[in-house]
């Protein structure tokens, strides 16, 4: 049983597009990450969410955490080919332990 | 910038060779943890420790081993790699305590077993 789903797990979308990545459980987390990774690469942090109903915003990129911090979603906003890449949400489980959901491919076109 | 360092970054090697994957970190972080990861796919923790003489398995059962004898280096080893050993090995760390689990990748190793 996958602790977190994500979807869709393949986007395939025109720059300038819009897109929005869901992360979904029935556990609550007291905090969720989303990384980005590049083929051949590891992942980087791209934001950590903690509160419920919290909202952050990185440039053209807004993370939202669910008010019951089971959920949260990455929305992208004028989507450019720099921002294809494997997009993982990860909750903290036990002792600073990460568990991931399966990634969402996104493959943004020129 | 994330200060943690993999080698080799490629590896391809015959069935039956001892390998030793080479994970460092120069942020004096207490746990570090190893995950196995398809192209496109999750990651699957496979090791992890809190600290010096520390090393737990993961949720995915694994054939290699670790050690942690310092805290910058947490070294995972396969006594005989086979086949379905082919896959791409990150390892990273983290602060304890820390904010909110967040951890730190290097740029993984990506292991071929013929």
């Amino acid at each position: 049983t996958q602790l977190l789903e994500q979807s869709p797990q393949f986007l395939s979308i025109q720059e300038g597009e819009n897109l929005t990545v869901y992360c979904n459980s029935s556990s609550v987390f007291s905090s969720l990450q989303w990384y980005r990774q590049e083929p051949g690469e590891g992942p980087v942090l791209l934001v950590t969410v903690v509160t419920g109903g919290e909202v952050k915003k990185l440039k053209r990129l807004t993370f939202q955490f669910g008010d019951a911090r089971k959920d949260s979603s990455l929305h992208i906003t004028a989507a450019q080919p720099g921002d294809t890449g494997l997009y993982l949400c990860a909750a903290g489980t036990s002792y600073g332990k990460l568990t991931f959901g399966q990634g969402t491919i996104l493959t943004v076109h020129p | 910038e994330a200060d943690i360092y993999q080698t080799p970054r490629y590896l391809v090697i015959g069935t039956g060779k001892k390998i030793t994957l080479e994970c460092s970190q120069t942020m004096g972080h207490d746990k570090m943890y190893w995950y196995q990861q398809d192209p496109g796919m999750e990651l699957h923790l496979i090791h992890y420790s809190y600290g010096v003489n520390s090393t737990e398995k993961g949720d995915l059962s694994s054939e290699s081993t670790v050690s942690r004898i310092r805290t910058e280096h947490f070294p995972l080893t396969l006594e005989s790699a086979r086949p379905s050993h082919t896959s791409q090995y990150l390892c990273a760390s983290s602060e304890s305590p820390g904010v909110a689990d967040t951890q730190y990748f290097g740029p993984g190793t990506r292991l071929t077993v013929l």
